[in-house]
């Protein structure tokens, strides 16, 4: 199965500070990828899919890049709200799998 | 606005059978691919399968699980559900049921169902 890394495991930043997140595949998932937040006792939300296409209603600070195996997510200007763990998830072969999580904290 | 809730016993003893219901309003059930997902408590998530209306015949359930998944369609009811069979502790977790137009990438979540094996 390919097997998604994700780093930092967590990072704390203080507001308005810009945050990158990574996640590696172990084999190529072309733009098959897709990027969620998980904010405490919530169901994940979807962010980016397509490697790099906002889902409807995600703020403009959010931000995806990358494809075949190296992706990243940019979150521009961190704010308050976005205390939570973030995943990736690849969709480019069989059986669908996620990262570990990034958790980021606000100082 | 699609909106998924799941349903079903959250404590299942070792052995049996989990059963697990998700119920869709806002959309119609054919038109969408439907997913099963779950979280281990303070653990990430790991996909258990999909399924839709084109995809009712031959849904794809994760290896890993070697072949204890079932996920069905019930199109008059505009509901799909997940059993799993001979759970162990290591199936407690919340449950989520999810649903996406975009090829396997989830956009809406219902609000997880924990299930708890354990006699």
């Amino acid at each position: 199965e390919t097997v998604m890394t994700q780093s930092p495991a967590s990072l704390s930043m203080s507001p308005g500070e810009r945050a990158t997140l990574s996640c590696r595949a172990s084999q190529n998932v072309n733009s098959n990828l897709a990027w969620y937040q998980q904010k405490p006792g919530q169901a994940p939300r979807l962010l980016i899919y397509g490697a790099s296409t906002r889902a409807t209603d995600i703020p403009a600070r959010f931000s995806g890049s990358g494809s075949g195996t190296e992706f990243t997510l940019t979150i521009s200007s961190l704010q308050s709200e976005d205390l939570a763990v973030y995943y990736c998830q690849q969709y480019g072969n069989w059986p669908l799998t996620f990262g570990g999580g990034t958790k980021v904290e606000i100082k | 606005q699609v909106q998924l809730q799941e349903s079903g016993p959250g404590l299942v003893k070792p052995s049996e059978t989990l059963s697990l219901t998700c119920t869709v309003s806002g959309g119609s059930i054919s038109s969408y691919f439907w997913g099963w997902i779950r979280q281990p408590p303070g653990k990430g998530l790991e996909y258990i399968g999909f399924i839709s209306h084109s995809h009712s015949e031959s849904p794809n359930y994760n290896p890993s699980l070697k072949g204890r998944v079932t996920m069905s369609l019930d199109t008059s009811e505009n509901q799909f559900s997940l059993k799993l069979n001979s759970v162990t502790a290591a199936d407690t977790a919340v449950y989520y049921c999810a649903g996406t137009r975009l090829w396997l990438s989830w956009s809406y979540w219902g609000q997880g169902a924990l299930v708890t094996v354990s006699s």
